[in-house]
């Protein structure tokens, strides 16, 4: 089975602190994505991955950096935490392949990192 | 712009019931596909059922199975025979076409389902 751990499931922060949120996944996958979830929207891009070193702005990047240096493990840091980044954090990870009959390319999630930042 | 519109926040269904779960979608590709998650009060978000835009018949996994409408741009969940752990949030997603090297979705608001003994 896949597995997507992240690195806490309840952090508390103060306004100003530097905040990093690691996430790793076991099954090779090329693609992986940092969302965050509010009631009433869902969930909500922040950054993505495609693979070692490479990275994509999401929907809503600001105020966030990623870094993905290692395949297997992607961090999604707050250089300067904000009351407004209290949120569900979630990780995910995906297989990638242009051949969609033979896959879906499912995302994968962690179980999640609720973090408040006071 | 919304590109996943879930119009029901939340809804109650009798057990043993089936119940719908609506989705509409804008998009402009022709290639694309839908996804639905559950997320129980865990917290982990598990993977329901997919449609690809070509593919010509409904998708069905066990009791999920999905009403493709492709000219309405609507993806219903149906849930049959509703069981208590069926309670959850319940989220449709779309991946637009497939880009070099990734796929990433977006997600709609999400519906809870409380399925009542």
């Amino acid at each position: 089975d896949v597995k997507v751990t992240q690195s806490s499931r309840y952090l508390v922060k103060r306004t100003g602190e530097k905040v990093f949120l690691e996430c790793v996944q076991d099954m090779d996958h090329e693609n992986m994505f940092w969302y965050r979830q509010d009631p009433g929207l869902g969930l909500r891009l922040i950054y993505f991955s495609y693979d070692v070193k490479m990275k994509e702005k999401g929907d809503i990047p600001e105020g966030y950096s990623v870094s993905r240096e290692k395949k297997e493990r992607f961090s999604l840091i707050l250089e300067s935490a904000s009351t407004n980044q209290t949120s569900m954090y979630l990780c995910a990870s995906s297989f990638f392949s242009p051949f969609t009959r033979t896959t879906y390319n499912e995302q994968f999630f962690g179980p999640g990192t609720r973090l408040t930042v006071l | 712009a919304q590109k996943i519109t879930q119009t029901q926040p939340g809804m109650f269904v009798q057990e043993k019931e089936a119940v719908t779960l609506d989705c509409t979608y804008d998009t402009s590709d022709q290639s694309y596909g839908l996804f639905w998650y559950k997320q129980p009060s865990s917290g982990e978000m598990i993977f329901l059922i997919y449609q690809g835009s070509y593919d010509e018949q409904n998708a069905t996994e066990g009791r999920y199975s999905l009403n493709f409408q492709k000219a309405r741009k609507s993806a219903n969940l149906v849930i049959s025979a509703s069981q208590l752990g069926d309670s959850a949030m319940y989220f449709c997603a779309m991946r637009e076409a497939i880009k070099a090297a990734g796929n990433k979705l977006t997600f709609g608001g999400g519906t809870r389902v409380l399925v009542k003994p």
